[in-house]
């Protein structure tokens, strides 16, 4: 079975700093793709980045950047350049290929920017 | 990219009451999945709905409580039933399109 861990419920940083969100998994598949999600409070869940198990690459988007290691089975984002409005719960989930399959959430971390 | 309207947005209700959230696409899907959001927590998975056949409950979720519909290739409804204050969440429809995941804005439920 999958399961997704954050260990982080809070996080803290000074605007214009970089923040990095952790998350590791655990899968028996070795086919599988990683997500990231952030959810303001209103409600909606934005996507932000993925990374397939196969990648070679870190995913980048933007001031976005996934920091891969599947030898330690982790996927930490990180955030350059935070800004207020990435002030938000963060949700590392991932889900098997092929992809008929549902994603599975972790706990998720909530981000607090400070000016 | 899929576009997914869901209704109601919020709504408070009262207990013993029943709602029915809809998901409507505007491409045609065949996975759906229904997830719940409880205050402060995470995501949890409901249940899978694929048109044509009956959906798929995950452990802790049954279909008495959360009767889903999935009429077509467009559309879905959950429908929470008998509702108690536990049931106060986000409930959120999510769509693969290609492969791809998208999620509506979520229905935020408050029972009194």
């Amino acid at each position: 079975a999958q399961k997704i861990t954050q260990t982080q419920p809070g996080m803290f940083v000074q605007e214009k700093e970089a923040v990095t969100l952790d998350c590791t998994y655990d899968t028996s598949d070795p086919s599988y793709g990683l997500f990231w999600y952030k959810q303001p409070s209103s409600g909606e869940m934005i996507f932000l980045i993925y990374q397939g198990s196969y990648d070679q690459q870190n995913a980048t988007e933007g001031r976005y950047s996934l920091n891969f290691q599947k030898a330690r089975k982790s996927a930490n984002l990180v955030i350059s350049a935070s800004q207020l409005g990435d002030s938000a719960m963060y949700f590392c989930a991932m889900r098997e290929v092929p992809f008929n399959t549902p994603l599975v959430f972790g706990k998720g971390t909530r981000l607090s920017v400070i000016a | 990219s899929a576009v997914i309207s869901q209704k109601p947005s919020r709504d408070i209700c009262q207990r013993g009451t029943s709602l029915t959230i809809q998901c409507q696409v505007d491409s045609q899907v065949t996975m759906m999945f229904w997830y719940r959001q409880q205050p402060g927590q995470s995501l949890t998975l409901i249940a899978t709905a694929n048109q044509g056949s009956e959906a798929t409950y995950e452990s802790g979720f049954v279909i008495d409580k959360f009767p889903i519909s999935r009429p077509n290739l467009t559309f879905s409804t959950l429908t929470v039933s008998n509702m108690s204050p536990e049931d106060s969440s986000i409930y959120l429809c999510s769509v693969d399109d290609g492969g791809e995941l998208f999620f509506g804005e979520g229905s935020r439920l408050t029972v009194l």
